[in-house]
Parts: structure tokens; C-alpha cells; sequence
């Protein structure tokens, strides 16, 4: 069983263009988080979605960024128009369903440089 | 809305120390409390999860504990190792939506 793979593990982008930054969670695992981590600070969570749908999406900028987690394929996570400010490590974990209080495994992290 | 907070920040020992690490937590509606560690620049590792209806959990020479009603957890970390340098993140889950809110860690360091 596989752990939760994210990809690409870097990502450079220019001022201006689109991050796209993926999700395959565990096998099993419906629902995925993902979180921020900006240099020398914590994980700031994001949001948490189900199978296409969005649960909770209080730690998401207004604009600019958009999650989703299809009913088949990995969870995404956009990121439009990038600035400098945006450069941070993303991370995604999951989670079974239906159980109160399951652990969560996280993935490896997206590291966005934006130049 | 949930805050964590993580004492001390930062702890440089020599190996073979016992370690205290402390969590608190200002809302104490949660599902159950994990502690990470996350090595630099790599993801998180889990090493201890904690159910709201139990007190301690052990693995080797972490045990973590658990006062959800006073909203603290502590992690022990016994006969320290070189290998043990880390950053420790607790993060409780929280009820509802099953979040987890993190602290901002501690950064452990042990000397050989």
C-alpha cells in the first residue's frame, strides 16, 4: 500500500503562471487535507475535501486558489496568477472514511519556488 | 477556533537525555491528538496517535500523553539519540471536520 504520493515534489514557476500541484491519496482514503508550510513557519491547514466535495476551505486564500478531488483521480490544488509570496512547501494528507479520530498520513510535500 | 502551541521552541541536549516536549490546545472538542516529526526540507512522519477516550500512547522510547479537559499533551522522549533530531509538531483533530490545527514546534537537537 502505497502512501500518499504528491508530484511533482518541485515545482518553478514564473510571476503570472498556473501551479498545479497533485494528490494521490492512500488507497482507501476519501478524504484529503491539504496544508501550507511557508519557510521558517507551521503547517497552516487549507482545506479538507471528500470525493467532490469540498468540506471545509476556511484556510484558503480568497483568491487565486482553488481545490478540488475528483470522483476519479488525484485531489489538485491550484494555484493561479502566482507571486512570489506563494513560494512554500504543500503538503496533502489523507485519511479513511468514516471513522472518527483516524489517523492522518501525509505525503512527501510539493516545494513551490516562484521566481 | 482551534490554537496550539508548542514548548519550548527549541531544545539542544546531549544524547542520552530523557525529554519532556509540551502541547497545549485551546479547544478541547477534539477526536484525537497527533504528534509528527518532519526532518528538514522532508514531509511528516507520524509517531504517536492519541484517541480522545485514552490517556498515553507508547512506541519504543516515545510515549505520549494525553489531558484532553486541560487541553495539554506531552510527548516523552526517552535515552535520546543523535538520530532524534527533528522538529516535533503536535496537532490535535479536531471535531466536526476532522482537521488537524498544528502547533508551531519544537526543534530538537541532540549532541553526540
Amino acid at each position: 500500500n502505497a502512501g500518499v504520493m504528491q508530484n511533482p515534489r518541485h515545482l518553478v514557476r514564473r510571476r503570472g503562471q498556473e501551479a498545479r500541484l497533485r494528490c494521490s491519496p492512500m488507497k482507501g482514503h476519501s478524504h484529503v487535507y491539504w496544508y501550507r508550510q511557508l519557510p521558517e513557519e507551521g503547517l497552516k491547514f487549507m482545506v479538507y475535501l471528500q470525493k467532490e466535495n469540498i468540506i471545509d476551505e476556511s484556510g484558503m486564500p480568497k483568491e487565486r486558489f482553488s481545490a478540488e478531488f475528483p470522483k476519479e483521480g488525484p485531489s489538485i490544488l491550484r494555484i493561479q496568477q502566482v507571486v512570489r509570496g506563494d513560494s512554500a512547501a504543500y503538503f496533502c494528507a489523507s485519511s479513511p472514511p468514516g471513522l472518527q479520530g483516524a489517523e492522518a498520513f501525509f505525503g512527501q510535500g510539493t516545494r513551490l519556488t516562484v521566481v | 477556533k482551534q490554537e496550539v502551541t508548542q514548548i519550548p521552541a527549541a531544545l539542544s541536549v546531549p544524547e542520552g537525555e530523557n525529554l519532556v516536549l509540551n502541547c497545549s490546545f485551546t479547544d478541547s472538542a477534539i477526536y484525537n491528538l497527533q504528534w509528527f516529526r518532519q526532518d528538514p526540507g522532508k514531509g511528516l512522519t507520524s509517531l504517536l496517535l492519541i484517541q480522545s477516550s485514552q490517556r498515553e500512547q507508547t512506541s519504543g522510547r516515545l510515549n505520549a500523553s494525553l489531558d484532553k479537559s486541560s487541553g495539554r499533551s506531552t510527548l516523552y522522549i526517552a535515552a535520546s539519540q543523535p538520530g532524534d533530531s527533528a522538529t516535533y509538531l503536535c496537532a490535535p483533530g479536531g471535531s466536526g471536520t476532522y482537521k488537524y490545527i498544528f502547533g508551531t514546534g519544537t526543534r530538537l537537537k541532540v549532541l553526540a
